[in-house]
């Protein structure tokens, strides 16, 4: 158990719909990360965020938002959801002064 | 920018069978290599790490060397168990604190 956690675990919604995916870090770790693992693209970081704020952006759609609360926890927002969108979506969260990322179990996310 | 290769899987070993995963890298300056397993159905574990050249990392009999020369971090096991069939990701960082850039993964068959 990484003491990272995410909810659901599984999601299946339509096109066109918004959903929100839930990640909690482990305790202590300012820096939640989100990337997406999809069977085409393998395993992509989508946005970072620490203590708060937005850190770094990799490749996130803008249909895709996130935020960080101030008791740490994050949420990755997609809406207008298309069939590629389909993947697993991975929370990964790290300290400040080290390269370990611990990875949640991730969110299985199917749009039919 | 940044990027990981790794050898394309899927790859299938006889208990006991040496393994050998490829993974090279293309990155500005000196990054953090890392080999990251997932087991069917769960998050990322982290393996092993090396964060300098010729740095060795280990972990459960696995091994990798950060090879400089060769921007190569290929991980190594003497004996495969069947409790090893997973998928395999190499992966660099340039600092703490920083998203990883993972390669599209090795997935990992051994059979008794």
């Amino acid at each position: 158990d990484s003491g990272v956690t995410q909810t659901p675990k599984h999601l299946i919604t339509a096109t066109g719909q918004r959903v929100t995916l839930r990640c909690s870090p482990r305790s202590g770790d300012l820096s939640v990360y989100w990337y997406q693992q999809s069977l085409d693209q393998g395993l992509q970081f989508l946005i970072q965020y620490y203590n708060g704020e937005e850190r770094a952006k990799g490749n996130i759609l803008e249909r895709f938002s996130a935020q960080q609360f101030p008791d740490l926890h994050s949420e990755l927002n997609l809406s207008s959801l298309e069939l590629g969108d389909s993947a697993l979506y991975f929370c990964a969260s790290g300290r400040t002064d080290s390269y370990e990322q611990y990875f949640g179990p991730g969110t299985r996310l199917t749009v039919t | 920018g940044d990027s990981v290769t790794q050898m394309e899987g899927p790859v299938t070993l006889s208990e006991e069978a040496f393994l050998t995963i490829n993974c090279t890298y293309t990155a500005t300056g000196y990054p953090s290599l890392f080999w990251y397993v997932q087991y069917p159905g769960e998050g990322l574990q982290l393996l092993l790490k090396a964060t300098k050249a010729d740095d060795k990392g280990s972990n459960k009999g696995f091994e990798a060397t950060y090879r400089k020369e060769t921007t190569s971090f290929h991980l190594e096991k003497g004996s495969v168990q069947v409790s090893d069939s997973a998928v395999y990701f190499c992966a660099l960082s340039h600092s703490g604190n920083t998203p990883l850039v993972f390669g599209k993964g090795t997935r990992l068959s051994v059979i008794a």
